[in-house]
């Protein structure tokens, strides 16, 4: 059982440059979710998704994009990437308020 | 505003002694509450939850408590061991949208 599957585990970008962060699910969950880990700073939210073609801004969704076309995949657009979006982003799923399933993150670095 | 709290950054215990982690909330209509525990270079885990109906959950060495008047709960872990070294999320739920909101972790070191 894959779970939540994030896609890339690592990334450097240069100041500009745009990428696609990749998340898919297989347990067909209906809530879908992304977030940034800064150093000592918890988990923020960029945005969610309670269902496919519904998406919704978190706290910290500045220069991010999401689609949700399908219930499996949530992808994260980063448009011009600057250096304040250097962090480890997750990618989570759960169903209703169950517990979130969170993949392994991707680290991106942006210089 | 940090709506969710957790206000001592680290914690070093001895193995086999208890390890309490507290976290503090704001929003009063926050009513489900979750433990997550992150190891380095991989995805938070879901430990424990509790619903505000509730004041105590256990789960074999895993105990959350929660004090509603106070907007505190708290995560026991009898016994600690080196394994348990972590860091440790509180997560707070209003059930609106089905957003979490975390907070910003606790670093728990379990000493051999």
């Amino acid at each position: 059982n894959a779970g939540v599957t994030q896609t890339p585990k690592f990334r450097i970008l240069k100041i500009g440059q745009s990428m696609t962060l990749q998340c898919t699910q297989d347990m067909n969950h209906n809530y879908m979710y992304w977030y940034r880990q800064d150093p000592g700073m918890g988990l923020k939210l960029i945005y969610y998704s309670v269902g496919a073609g519904i998406t919704d801004k978190g706290e910290v969704p500045n220069g991010y994009n999401v689609s949700r076309s399908t219930t499996e995949d949530f992808p994260l657009r980063l448009e011009l990437a600057a250096p304040s979006q250097t962090s480890v982003y997750f990618c989570a799923s759960r169903t209703g308020r169950e517990k979130l399933f969170f993949g392994s993150g991707t680290q991106l670095s942006v210089l | 505003d940090q709506q969710v709290k957790q206000n001592s950054p680290s914690l070093s215990v001895q193995e086999g002694r208890i390890s309490i982690l507290n976290c503090d909330y704001t929003n009063s209509m926050f009513d489900y509450f979750l433990w997550y525990k992150k190891y380095p270079a991989e995805g938070p885990t879901f430990l424990i939850s509790i619903s505000s109906i509730k004041d105590k959950n256990e789960d074999g060495r895993f105990t959350v408590f929660l004090n509603k008047s106070a907007k505190h709960l708290s995560l026991h872990i009898v016994p600690s061991q080196p394994g348990d070294s972590a860091v440790y999320f509180c997560a707070a739920d209003t059930g609106a949208n089905s957003k979490l909101t975390f907070g910003k972790g606790i670093t728990l070191s379990v000493r051999p």
